[in-house]
Parts: structure tokens; C-alpha cells; sequence
């Protein structure tokens, strides 16, 4: 049974371009999140999406974008990066009313 | 608003030593609490968890309480081992189904 799974792992991109990363939820799981983590920190809630819609969001800027589709993928897009966009970013997949997130290990995007 | 403050790192400790890192929170209403493991280079990895007051998780010997009246969600083991080294995370669900999380704790255990 696979888990998460986030493509691709690592990414450069340059400040000013756009980014997609990628996410495949667990088998029989309908809800996704998304987490950025920098160094050395917690991670932080950047949206979750359910039925193919961004139902909660944290406090990021609309540069940060996302997509859930029909069979519960989920991409995240970022425009327009910044230096300070380079992290660890996460995607956790759940099912609506279990209490289980199971995380993906993440795609490290490194903005130069 | 909701917030969690776990106690810095690194914590060492030597193989077999008694382990405690201590997790408490800020929130409304009765939010799920949660431990999570992250060793280097992966993702994060569920620990344990606990729902309601007074409930106790538990999983590879690795223990916490939910303890309302100190809002407290301490991680504690009893022998530690090399294997447990890495990160760990204490982080509440609250009401609208974000995960909030503590700055994260870095674990090192010397043989």
C-alpha cells in the first residue's frame, strides 16, 4: 500500500520564476494539506483542500496557489519566488473525520 | 490563538537514559494533540496521539498524557536508544482541522 508520494524530491529554481510540486495521497485517503518548513522549524499550514476545493488556509500570500483533482491529487503552485521561499514542503493526506495524517517525505525547493 | 512551545534542543542523552521533552499548548475548546518523528532526510511520521483529556499514547515505548489541567502533552521513554535519534514535533489539531505545531525538539543519543 503505498503512502504519499511527492514529486519530485528536490527542485532549484530561480528567484522570479514559477513552481509546481506535486502530490499523490494515500490509498483511500479524500483530504490534502500542504506544509512549508524551513530550516530548522516546524512546519507551517499553507492550505488543505478537499473535494476539490481549498476549504481552510494559513496565513501565506496568493502567490501560493493549489489544485485538488478528481482523483485527489493535489499540486501547489508558487509564483513569483523569493529567496525565502526555499524550503522543505510537505504534503500530508487524511480522510475527513480520521484523525490520521500520513505525510509524504517532502520536496526540497531551493530558490537561488 | 492556538499554539503550541516544546522545550529546545538538542537534548543529548547517553544510550538507556530516561527521556522527557516537554510539549504544552494554547487552545480553544478540547483540540487532538500529537507527537510526530522526523529523522533525517524523510518526511514526518505519526508517534502518537491522543483525542480527550486524561488519555494516554503510546507507541515503541514512547509515552504522553493529555493533561488538560496543565495543558500538557509531555513525550517520555523510559530506555532510549541510538535509533531514536532524530527530530520530534508535538502539534495540536484544532477545530478547523489545521495541524498547529511546536518548533520541533532534536533528539541525540550517544552510545
Amino acid at each position: 500500500d503505498a503512502g504519499v508520494t511527492q514529486s519530485p524530491t528536490h527542485l532549484i529554481k530561480t528567484r522570479g520564476q514559477q513552481v509546481t510540486l506535486r502530490c499523490s495521497p494515500k490509498s483511500g485517503h479524500d483530504t490534502v494539506s500542504w506544509y512549508q518548513q524551513a530550516l530548522g522549524q516546524g512546519p507551517q499550514f499553507i492550505f488543505q483542500y478537499y473535494e476539490e476545493e481549498e476549504r481552510q488556509r494559513g496565513n501565506f500570500p496568493d502567490r501560493f496557489s493549489g489544485h485538488q483533482f478528481p482523483n485527489y491529487s493535489s499540486e501547489l503552485n508558487v509564483n513569483a519566488l523569493l529567496l525565502g521561499d526555499s524550503a522543505l514542503y510537505l504534503c500530508a493526506s487524511s480522510s475527513q473525520g480520521n484523525y490520521g495524517y500520513t505525510f509524504g517525505s517532502g520536496t526540497r525547493l531551493t530558490v537561488v | 490563538g492556538n499554539s503550541v512551545t516544546q522545550m529546545e534542543g538538542p537534548v543529548t542523552l547517553s544510550e538507556e537514559a530516561f527521556l522527557t521533552i516537554n510539549c504544552t499548548y494554547t487552545a480553544t475548546g478540547y483540540p487532538s494533540l500529537f507527537w510526530y518523528v522526523q529523522y533525517p532526510g524523510e518526511g514526518l511520521q505519526l508517534l502518537l496521539k491522543a483525542t480527550k483529556a486524561d488519555d494516554k499514547g503510546s507507541n515503541k515505548g514512547f509515552e504522553a498524557t493529555y493533561r488538560k489541567e496543565t495543558t500538557s502533552f509531555h513525550l517520555e521513554k523510559g530506555s532510549v536508544q541510538v535509533s531514536d535519534s532524530a527530530v520530534y514535533f508535538c502539534a495540536l489539531r484544532d477545530s478547523n482541522y489545521q495541524l498547529i505545531w511546536g518548533a520541533g525538539t532534536k533528539l541525540i543519543i550517544k552510545p
